[in-house]
């Protein structure tokens, strides 16, 4: 079946525009995530979606980053006057119902975010 | 706090060789940890966990992980690696007492050579 998609593949931007990327989770997965791998680093947690609860932002680095999941499904991670820094690949991932936070998490392939 | 550590940037094996590629961890509560590994160009893939039971888990690939909860470690390993196994791995671990966060270690890039 169809993994997790993301859109776009690559994204270069002019320092402070702002930036939409898109994430399409597997189907009948209820719990969505948002992680960000900068060049020659490990995965850093975002905000992370699980059915119609809250999210937990916890994650988010800054007020120019926020995230929706409308209809329980399609995610868009927005990133407000980007900066330099925030030049990396961001990665969705989405796990099914069931078993809570032990369940593996799919991942997309990830937009690759370039900042000039 | 939860944290991961994954103490080789790099570990080079030869082709039928075995493979171990090392994970620690820190947690407060109960550690739920797990293995990813990312082939170039693609995006990255469950290879196995460990939630609870026997220390011994075996996943994807022919992979397998020993939790030393002692030791705090669950490092990865291969009774015989393939070239095919060459790819950037990650650790990770959620704390079981606290919230929703999957700490990744930074990363351990295996080559295995023909």
């Amino acid at each position: 079946g169809a993994g997790v998609s993301q859109s776009p593949s690559n994204k270069v931007t002019e320092k402070g525009k702002d930036v939409e990327l898109r994430c399409d989770p597997i189907s009948g997965h209820t719990a969505l995530y948002w992680y960000r791998q900068s060049l020659g680093q490990g995965l850093e947690f975002l905000i992370y979606f699980q059915g119609n609860s809250a999210p937990d932002k916890s994650g988010l680095p800054s007020d120019r980053f926020s995230a929706e999941r409308t209809g329980g499904s399609v995610s868009t991670l927005t990133i407000q006057r980007t900066q330099q820094e925030d030049s990396a690949v961001y990665l969705c991932a989405s796990s099914p119902p069931g078993q809570g936070l032990v369940n593996e998490q799919y991942f997309g392939p990830g937009t690759r975010l370039t900042v000039t | 706090a939860q944290s991961v550590a994954q103490p080789e940037d790099q570990v080079n094996v030869a082709e039928g060789n075995p493979l171990t590629v090392k994970c620690t961890y820190s947690v407060s509560g109960n550690p739920y940890l797990f293995w990813y590994v990312q082939y170039p160009n693609r995006g990255l893939q469950f290879l196995l966990k460990y939630i609870t039971g026997d220390n011994l888990v075996k996943g994807s690939y022919g992979f397998e992980a020993e939790f030393n909860k002692s030791q705090t470690s669950f490092h990865l390993k291969k009774p015989s690696a393939l070239v095919s196994d060459s790819a950037l791995y990650f650790c990770a671990v959620r704390d079981g007492n606290a919230g929703n966060m999957l700490t990744f270690g930074g990363g351990t890039r295996l080559m295995v050579k023909p």
